[in-house]
């Protein structure tokens, strides 16, 4: 079974406006973190952010937010203000923890077009 | 702070020639990765290196592959001999093994590996 679910394989904004990436998750472990890469077309992966299991708020980091439903087992991206550079590649990713808690298991990845 | 340095960025070799991939983690980490990228399987990890020791190379395809990290800052990927179904892009990434969003996996540039 697939651990990380991006159901949107690719998505347009508009330049200035908001744009919620979705991720689901599928894990029995109490203990275990979410994470978001930006994969643009020059091919590096740049971390973005990140949720642990036991966090009570919703991660921010400057213009990208986590809008993380435990309950649902989601995690979904939020970018505010989107910029043509935000123009990438998305993906979701998460290290469970146990023996393997160093394995990240990723999604298929959600690409993301800005246009101005 | 430099992040993960990896050589070369681009490889282009024929088949059966050995090739040899360089991975410099962050300093003072001591969890290093390798990764592999295609559209086909995305994105997979081939090793796990923890104090400069594997604890899991179950990812690795085939004998022809190998990886080695002598010391904290250098690691080798080498396949040997290569064949056109190893064109990926390469990655090393490498972590503090610390807990929570601490141990957040870092990547390098990548080596975008062509085998003709």
């Amino acid at each position: 079974a697939q651990k990380i679910t991006q159901t949107q394989p690719g998505m347009f904004v508009q330049e200035k406006e908001a744009v919620t990436l979705d991720c689901t998750y599928d894990t029995s472990d109490p203990s275990y973190g979410l994470f978001w890469y930006k994969q643009p077309s020059s091919g590096e992966m740049i971390f973005l952010i990140y949720q642990g299991s036991y966090d009570q708020q919703n991660a921010t980091e400057g213009r990208y937010s986590l809008n993380f439903q435990k309950a649902r087992k989601s995690a979904n991206l939020v970018i505010s203000a989107s910029q043509l550079g935000d123009s990438a590649m998305y993906f979701c990713a998460m290290r469970e923890g146990g023996t393997n808690d160093y394995k990240l298991s990723f999604g298929a990845g959600t690409t993301v077009t800005v246009r101005a | 702070d430099a992040g993960v340095i990896q050589s070369p960025r681009h490889e282009v070799t024929e088949m059966g020639q050995e090739v040899t991939l360089r991975c410099k983690p962050i300093s003072g980490h001591n969890s290093l990765f390798w990764y592999r990228q295609t559209m086909m399987r995305g994105l997979e990890l081939l090793i796990y290196f923890n104090n400069n020791v594997p604890i899991d190379d179950s990812g690795m395809p085939e004998d022809r592959f190998s990886a080695k990290m002598p010391n904290a800052s250098f690691s080798t990927l080498k396949i040997q001999p290569s064949e056109p179904r190893d064109s990926a892009v390469y990655f090393c990434a490498s972590s503090s093994g610390l807990a929570g969003r601490a141990d957040t996996q870092y990547f390098g540039p990548g080596t975008r590996l062509t085998v003709l």
